[in-house]
């Protein structure tokens, strides 16, 4: 039984095109993030959604769109995809515990290939 | 600048001994410290938490440390397995950054590459 699911898992695309990652979380969390890795293996957060609220938004460019149409799932929009796009983008997701955050829990993740 | 650093890329041991893994960090107060394990081709998996008002932390065979003077966390795996090979990656909550930020969001170190050699 799942907990944090992505898909597709594998993405190759050409330069310029629109595409989005799905995330679904079953575990009844309240917030949900996007990662990028680069090639370097660094984890960067991207964004953070709480309650259908973007409550951190990192510097990233204006083409990447977190949509979270409930509580469950936070999609990840891309428009005009660059080649250094190119990572894998993590989905994950946490519970606000009582003195603070608790662990988040991640996805597979989804490898994006931009050609 | 904020910065974390864990103390090498890659560690090798044999099989049986201990690592221990370190994990530096400047111009931050965090409140709380956490570990993953992230395998190839997998996202990352919690191991542990620890507390700014925490020295340590222990669970089954895994050990953390906690040192806010030091701003220094130490991870320790005891009696290593073949099977604890993995990256694993220290994060700090950004709530505690010098530029702010919210409660739950983590920053993450670039990780330490283990191979434990039977």
């Amino acid at each position: 039984d799942t907990a944090v699911s992505q898909t597709p898992k594998y993405l190759v695309t050409q330069m310029g095109n629109d595409k989005s990652i799905k995330c679904e979380q079953n575990l009844g969390h309240d917030t949900m993030y996007w990662y990028k890795q680069d090639s370097k293996k660094f984890l960067k957060i991207m964004f953070s959604y709480n309650n259908k609220e973007l409550i951190i938004n990192e510097t990233v460019p204006n083409r990447f769109s977190p949509k979270s149409p409930d509580k469950a799932h936070l999609n990840l929009h891309i428009n005009s995809l660059e080649l250094g796009d190119s990572a894998v983008y993590f989905c994950a997701s946490s519970s606000q515990g009582l003195a603070g955050p608790n662990e988040q829990f991640f996805g597979p993740g989804t490898r994006l290939t931009v050609l | 600048s904020q910065k974390i650093e864990q103390n090498s890329e890659a560690l090798n041991i044999q099989e049986g001994k201990t690592a221990t893994l370190t994990c530096n960090y400047t111009n931050y107060s965090p409140a709380y410290l956490q570990w993953y394990r992230q395998d190839p081709g997998r996202g990352p998996v919690f191991l542990l938490l620890i507390r700014e008002n925490e020295k340590e932390k222990r669970k089954e065979r895994l050990k953390v440390t906690f040192d806010t003077t030091l701003k220094q966390s130490l991870f320790h795996i005891t009696a290593s397995q073949p099977a604890d090979s993995a990256t694993y990656l220290c994060a700090l909550d950004s709530l505690g950054g010098l530029g702010g930020g919210s409660q739950g969001n983590l920053i993450f170190g670039k990780g330490t590459k283990l191979s434990v050699k039977p």
